[in-house]
């Protein structure tokens, strides 16, 4: 199975900041990455795929890079309702895994 | 309007059986693959499986394959997921799940069912 490998943990930042979260492959998955948001008691939602591709409605604040094994989401210009749990999930090979995910909470 | 609604979860007893279903409306349902996956307490994401558009296939999570059965009826719009011998470890959130446009990325989901695992 394909390790996935999320950091921080847990992050608190104030708004307006720029955070970033990272998610490491145990092998090189060719960008089959997608991003997610959970909010507070609701259920997760497809931000980013394909490592750097916007889902419709996604603000632009958002973005996804990397490659091989290593990627990230960054998020500009913080904003109170961005205050979610994010996922890293990989779709290069059955059976497909999640990271740990990332708290982010305001400061 | 995609919409995915699950339905059947509740108490269960360890070893006992029980079977979730999943209502989808707002789009042909029998174009695409399904999928459920599950979020534990602590907030663990775990993908149980996938069953192909028109039911000949399914793919689960190995660690699941021998107690979990995907099904779909494309007439009634429905997926089901039959969880069998349940543990306490399959205390979780199921969640219905259909994909954006490519495999298991996952653009649509359910409000997610609760399924409590306890004697």
């Amino acid at each position: 199975d394909i390790q996935m490998t999320q950091s921080p943990a847990s992050l608190s930042a104030s708004l307006g900041e720029t955070v970033t979260i990272e998610c490491l492959a145990s092998e090189d998955i060719y960008s089959n990455l997608a991003w997610y948001q959970q909010k507070p008691g609701k259920s997760p939602q497809l931000l980013i795929y394909y490592a750097n591709s916007l889902n419709d409605g996604v603000p632009s604040r958002f973005s996804g890079s990397g490659s091989g094994t290593q990627y990230s989401l960054k998020i500009n210009s913080l904003q109170s309702e961005d205050v979610s749990i994010y996922f890293c999930q990989q779709n290069y090979d059955s059976p497909w895994t999640f990271g740990g995910g990332t708290k982010l909470e305001l400061k | 309007e995609v919409q995915l609604v699950e339905s059947g979860g509740g108490l269960v007893q360890p070893g006992a059986s029980l079977k979730l279903s999943c209502v989808a409306s707002g789009f042909t349902f029998s174009d695409y693959w399904m999928s459920w996956v599950r979020q534990t307490p602590g907030k663990t994401m775990e993908w149980i499986g996938d069953i192909k558009y028109d039911g000949s296939y399914t793919n689960y999570a190995p660690s699941l394959k021998n107690r979990f059965t995907i099904s779909r009826d494309n007439a009634k719009s429905t997926l089901y997921l039959q969880m069998s011998n349940v543990r306490s470890e399959d205390t979780a959130t199921y969640y219905c799940t259909r994909d954006r446009s490519t495999v298991a990325t996952w653009g649509y989901w359910g409000q997610g069912v609760m399924v409590t695992v306890s004697s």
